[in-house]
């Protein structure tokens, strides 16, 4: 199993430029998260899918940012156009709906905005 | 929505030494409690989890407690290592959504 596969694993990009994070869940998870984490707001919940459709996307920060999940094995978050506060570290998680709310994380997105 | 609060937010403890980390959550319909441990610059890895309908659960040196009542729970590290240093959150939920704690920065001295 390959876990979770986040790309790129790192990201520096000058302000206004549209980013792009992407990525993979584990093979036969039908849930899939995006979660931000800095160091002053923690691990915040940013939208979550099942089975490919959004559930909640109440932690959105503004509309600059937009995720879709196209089929099960693919989902991008999109931030245009990127500020500097965008700067933190962009998680993927995926997980089963039925046997469980385990989540398994990705390695993560460094996002840096100068 | 959820609430969830971690205490203390660091944590230095004698390699040896016990270690206890404790989370109230607000939301009564929450039945899901994991515990991630986190490296420095590493993921979230789960560690331990509880659900609503038990009280303890220990894997080796870790253990998780769950008061429903009180809506808090906690996690026990006995025999800590230095390996053990990290940062440590819990989350609650229900359903699918979790909300994580603000994390306990745990370190483990020789």
């Amino acid at each position: 199993d390959a876990g979770v596969i986040q790309s790129p694993r790192h990201e520096v990009t000058e302000m206004g430029q549209e980013v792009t994070l992407r990525c993979k869940p584990i093979s036969g998870h039908n849930s899939l998260f995006w979660y931000r984490q800095t160091m002053m707001r923690g691990l915040e919940l940013l939208i979550y899918f099942n089975n490919n459709v959004p559930i909640d996307d109440s932690g959105m920060p503004e509309d600059r940012f937009s995720a879709k999940m196209p089929n099960a094995s693919f989902s991008t978050l999109k931030i245009q156009p990127s500020e500097p506060r965008d700067s933190a570290v962009y998680f993927c998680a995926s997980g089963r709906t039925l046997g469980g709310n385990e989540q398994f994380f990705g390695p993560g997105t460094r996002l840096t905005v100068l | 929505g959820e609430n969830v609060e971690q205490h203390p937010s660091t944590l230095s403890v004698q390699e040896g030494d016990s270690a206890v980390i404790k989370c109230t959550y607000s939301d009564s319909a929450s039945n899901y409690f994991p515990w991630y441990k986190q490296e420095l610059g590493k993921r979230p890895q789960l560690i331990i989890d509880i659900r609503s309908n038990v009280g303890e659960k220990k894997d080796q040196r870790i253990a998780v407690t769950l008061n429903k009542t009180a809506k808090h729970f906690s996690l026990h590290i006995t025999e800590t290592q230095p390996e053990d240093s990290a940062v440590y959150f819990c989350a609650g939920g229900g359903g699918n959504k979790l909300t994580f704690g603000t994390g306990t920065q745990l370190k483990v001295e020789l």
